[in-house]
Formats: C-alpha cells, sequence, structure tokens
C-alpha cells in the first residue's frame, strides 16, 4: 500500500501560535516515532509509540510538545506556543515490528516555519 | 543529543570514484544502519549491520562495523550523480532495542 505520509508539507505560522502536524503511517505498522531536523543537522528523536504501550516521550524537549496516535494508526503532534527555535522539519516514520532491527519508513516530512 | 557523529560533514567527488563515510558512536549497540536522504526530506533505509557482524554488502554499498572502536564505515563504489544526497549513521542501542539514534550526517556531493 501507500507509503507514510505527512501532512502539511509545509507550515508557515506566527510566534506564539499553536500548531498541529499529522502523520498517516503504513498500514499495519505498530511502532510509530516523530523526529525533528533542524536545518543541516541530524535527526533527533522526540517521541516514540509502540502498540498499546505507554509511548516514550523522552525526546520531547519541552512541555509545549505534546503527541498522540489515536487507534494505533494516525499520530498527531502538537507544539503549542510556537517559538522561532521550533523552525525546522518534522519527520514520521512508522516500522511493522517491535525491533530496533525492522526498517524505519518515513515520511516526506513537515517544514515548519515560525515567524 | 546526538549518538553518532559522522566524518567528514561534506563529501565532494567525481562520478566514478568512491565514496567513504565513517560513523562513530558512544555506548554498546545492538544495530546500525545508514539512511539517505534527498533534499532535506524523507529519509530512506539503507542497509543494516548488527553488532555480531564486521561486514556487509548491498550492491555498491560495502558497510564495516568495529564495536571495539565504536565506528562503522559506509563505501560507495562507482558513484554515480544520483547518488548526491545527505547519509546517517543510525544506532539501536542494546537497552530498549526500540529506538534510533541517528548522527550529524554526510552531505556527498558527486559531479559529472
Amino acid at each position: 500500500g501507500a507509503g507514510v505520509s505527512q501532512s502539511p508539507s509545509n507550515k508557515v505560522t506566527e510566534k506564539g501560535k499553536d500548531v498541529e502536524l499529522r502523520c498517516d503511517p503504513i498500514s499495519g505498522h505498530t511502532a510509530l516515532y516523530w523526529y525533528r531536523q533542524s536545518l543541516g543537522q541530524g535527526l533527533e528523536f522526540l517521541i516514540y509509540f509502540q502498540g498499546n504501550s505507554a509511548p516514550d516521550k523522552s525526546g520531547l524537549p519541552s512541555d509545549r510538545f505534546s503527541a498522540e496516535r489515536t487507534g494505533g494508526s494516525v499520530s498527531t503532534l502538537t507544539i503549542q506556543r510556537t517559538q522561532q527555535e521550533d523552525s525546522a522539519v518534522y519527520l514520521c516514520a512508522s516500522r511493522g515490528g517491535p525491533r530496533s532491527t525492522d526498517t524505519q519508513y518515513f515520511g516526506p516530512g513537515t517544514r515548519l516555519t515560525v515567524l | 543529543s546526538q549518538q553518532g557523529e559522522e566524518d567528514p560533514q561534506a563529501l565532494s567527488i567525481q562520478e566514478g570514484e568512491n565514496a567513504t563515510m565513517n560513523c562513530s558512536y558512544k555506548t554498546s549497540i545492538n544495530n546500525l544502519q545508514w539512511y539517505r536522504q534527498n533534499s532535506g526530506r524523507g529519509l530512506v533505509h539503507l542497509i543494516l549491520i548488527r553488532s555480531n557482524e564486521r561486514e556487509k554488502h548491498s550492491g555498491r554499498l560495502r558497510v564495516t562495523l568495529d564495536t571495539s572502536k565504536k565506528s562503522s564505515s559506509l563505501l560507495i563504489t562507482a558513484s554515480r550523480a544520483a547518488d548526491t544526497a545527505s547519509y546517517f549513521c543510525a544506532t539501536g542501542d542494546t537497552g530498549t532495542a526500540s529506538k534510533l539514534t541517528f548522527g550529524t550526517g554526510t552531505r556527498l556531493q558527486v559531479t559529472l
């Protein structure tokens, strides 16, 4: 079927506004990740969902960041009161199995610009 | 924080030459993977090497892993202009064995 999709592809917002980023994983994939990539940098892990287990939120940079995964499928990353340093590409990935040796499939990302 | 540091940060070669990128990491790992990223967007998985393996091949790709030195290398042979991209190593840890920690990446430019 289709790969991982993300929306919107680009988002421009004003400082202080809230934004929601959406990820549709590959159907049937139990694991879902969010990463952040600042310009010219590597990927920074944000949050990880695996099945019905409690999510691993250890990478969220502040309490302005939160994420949900409804029905074990679609996930939404919410950033409240956005700051300019939140500007980055937000990447979502899904994985079919629970092991790190299973391949992660990435979406195209959402480029967030906070003015 | 980044687990892996890649070297060089940028590499420019001519088509047909080989490209070698290195990755160093800090903690014990379960596996190490290499990904490719075009134009700052989604990443594509290239190859995985487990901690008990020393070398692996896939097409024009050759990956080595030295766990005693906590380092890996990715060799792309007979490079093509289409290989122009950023390459990232990512490590799966021995703990949760569920997360990948990505390096800082090497930007490869292959010119005609």
